[in-house]
C-alpha cells in the first residue's frame, strides 16, 4: 500500500527567508502525480504545485518550487520570500497516474508552518 | 461558479442521533469523495464514487454511508453518531483519468458528537 509521510509536525521561519517542507512517500508504482496543499486556518484547501512523477523536471508555482527525487521518493516543498499568508497547515498527497477508476488522494500528517515577523 | 459547496459548516450531535452530510458540485465532475480530518492523522479517504450509481469503500468507512444519485450531489450520512466520529468533513471532487486532474475541495464540516 502507498504511504505518505510527513516528518516536520511544525516548521517556522522568518518572513521574507526560504523554508523548506519535507515529504516521503512509499510505492511500488512508477507513474503517479504528487501534490502539495496548503490549508489555512480558514480550513479551506488550496493546491499549491503538482508534479508528475514522469516529468524529471521540477515543477515551480511562482514562490513555490519541488525538489522531486524518484529514485529517493522524497518530494520536498520550498518556499522563498515567505510571506505572512504563506502560514497554514500543507499536506503532501499522492496519487496514481493509472487510477482506473479511484483518482484517490493518499495524504501525509501535515506541517504547521509558522511565519514570524 | 459555486464550486464544491457543503453544508452545514458546522454541526452538534448527540451519541446516536444520525445525520447526512450534504455535498454539491457543479463542475461535472465524475469522481466525488468524502475525507475525514483528524489531527495528527492528516485526511483520510471514508467514501468515493466514479459517477452516478457507483460508490465504494475508503480508508475509514464504518459508521457512515453514502449514495450517487446524480453527478452533483453525494451526501455523507451518519446513521449512529459516536463521538469517534467528531471530526473535519471535506467532501472533494475531480475529473476522471490519467490529466492529473486536482481534486476540489469543499470548505468542510465541523462536527462534533457529545
Amino acid at each position: 500500500a502507498q504511504t505518505v509521510t510527513q516528518s516536520q509536525p511544525e516548521m517556522s521561519v522568518q518572513e521574507a527567508e526560504t523554508v523548506t517542507l519535507s515529504c516521503t512517500y512509499d510505492t511500488s508504482e512508477s507513474d503517479y502525480y504528487l501534490f502539495w496543499y496548503k490549508q489555512p486556518p480558514s480550513r479551506q484547501m488550496i493546491l499549491v504545485i503538482r508534479q508528475e512523477a514522469y516529468k524529471q523536471q521540477n515543477a515551480t508555482e511562482n514562490r513555490f518550487s519541488v525538489n522531486f527525487q524518484k529514485a529517493a521518493k522524497s518530494f520536498s516543498l520550498k518556499i522563498s520570500d515567505s510571506q505572512l499568508g504563506d502560514a497554514a497547515m500543507y499536506f503532501c498527497a499522492y496519487r496514481l497516474l493509472y487510477g482506473g477508476a479511484t483518482n484517490k488522494l493518499i495524504f501525509g500528517t501535515g506541517t504547521l508552518l509558522a511565519v514570524q515577523p | 461558479n459555486a464550486g464544491v459547496t457543503q453544508t452545514p459548516k458546522f454541526q452538534v450531535l448527540k451519541t446516536g442521533q444520525s445525520m447526512t452530510l450534504q455535498c454539491a458540485q457543479d463542475m461535472n465532475h465524475e469522481y466525488m469523495s468524502w475525507y475525514r480530518q483528524d489531527p495528527g492523522m492528516g485526511l483520510r479517504l471514508i467514501h468515493y464514487s466514479v459517477g452516478a450509481g457507483i460508490t465504494d469503500q475508503g480508508e475509514v468507512p464504518n459508521g457512515y454511508n453514502v449514495s450517487r444519485s446524480t453527478t452533483e450531489d453525494f451526501p455523507l450520512r451518519l446513521l449512529s453518531a459516536a463521538p469517534s466520529q467528531t471530526s473535519v468533513y471535506f467532501c472533494a471532487s475531480s475529473f476522471l483519468g490519467t490529466t492529473g486532474s486536482p481534486l476540489h475541495f469543499g470548505n468542510g464540516t465541523r462536527l462534533t458528537v457529545t
